[in-house]
């Protein structure tokens, strides 16, 4: 069974700070993981993925991959109200479709 | 350019109804996936299409589910026999294989309600 765990939450951190979100999967060869935001009502909207070991950054997100320890995390820095909402790790497990978490839930309060 | 589309956005029924979903994927994208999120549920895979062809169809629930796709563009996701449990958000996605690490790009969505 392929399976992907986040913390459901709900994380809260104050305006200004970090926020940590992580996700770890099941499967060592899993090569592709994306992070997406979904506002309530929304459809997922992509933020950025990552292939390779390490950090990858934009803007103020950071996504951070170690397949070794099988997990992929997703920073926010200098969190704002706007960023209150759920993310969700996705994970290619090289057939193609993506399975989720069931999603991490922000909330920045000011 | 012109993202996902789907309609309709918002679809509610009558138990034992037929349903059809529709899908036009962003243009050139050959890979096209259809995902259900039930309410307060995580997104779960229902089929995958590379062009016309459905290689993996393991996440259709049942037989009274099925898709096709036509002229490597629009899908269609039919539900025959509407039960309640089918009553969930129908999303589809998008790709270009081999590209962006196939990202998927994911459509509005319909919400489906089954009275």
């Amino acid at each position: 069974q392929k399976e992907v765990e986040q913390n459901s939450g709900p994380l809260s951190v104050p305006e200004g700070a970090i926020a940590s979100l992580n996700c770890t999967y099941s499967d060592r060869g899993s090569q592709s993981f994306f992070w997406y935001r979904q506002y309530s009502g929304k459809s997922p909207e992509l933020i950025m993925s990552i292939y390779s070991n390490g950090d990858k950054e934009d803007g103020r997100f950071t996504a951070q991959l170690n397949k070794a320890s099988q997990y992929v995390s997703l920073l926010i820095r200098d969190s704002q109200p706007s960023d209150s909402v759920t993310y969700l790790c996705a994970v290619n497990f090289n057939d193609y479709k993506l399975s989720f978490g069931a999603g991490t839930t922000v909330t920045v309060r000011a | 350019g012109a993202g996902v589309s789907q309609s309709p956005s918002n679809k509610v029924t009558e138990k034992g109804k037929d349903v059809e979903l529709r899908c036009d994927p962003i243009s050139g994208h050959t890979a096209l996936y259809w995902y259900r999120q039930s309410l307060g549920q995580g997104l779960e895979f229902l089929i995958y299409f590379q062009g016309n062809s459905a290689p993996d169809k393991s996440g259709l629930p049942s037989d009274r589910f099925s898709a096709e796709r036509t002229g490597g563009s629009v899908s269609t996701l039919t539900i025959q026999r509407t039960q309640q449990e089918d009553s969930a958000v129908y999303l589809c996605a998008s790709s270009l294989p081999g590209t962006e690490q196939e990202t998927q790009y994911f459509g509005p969505g319909t919400r489906l309600l089954v009275l």
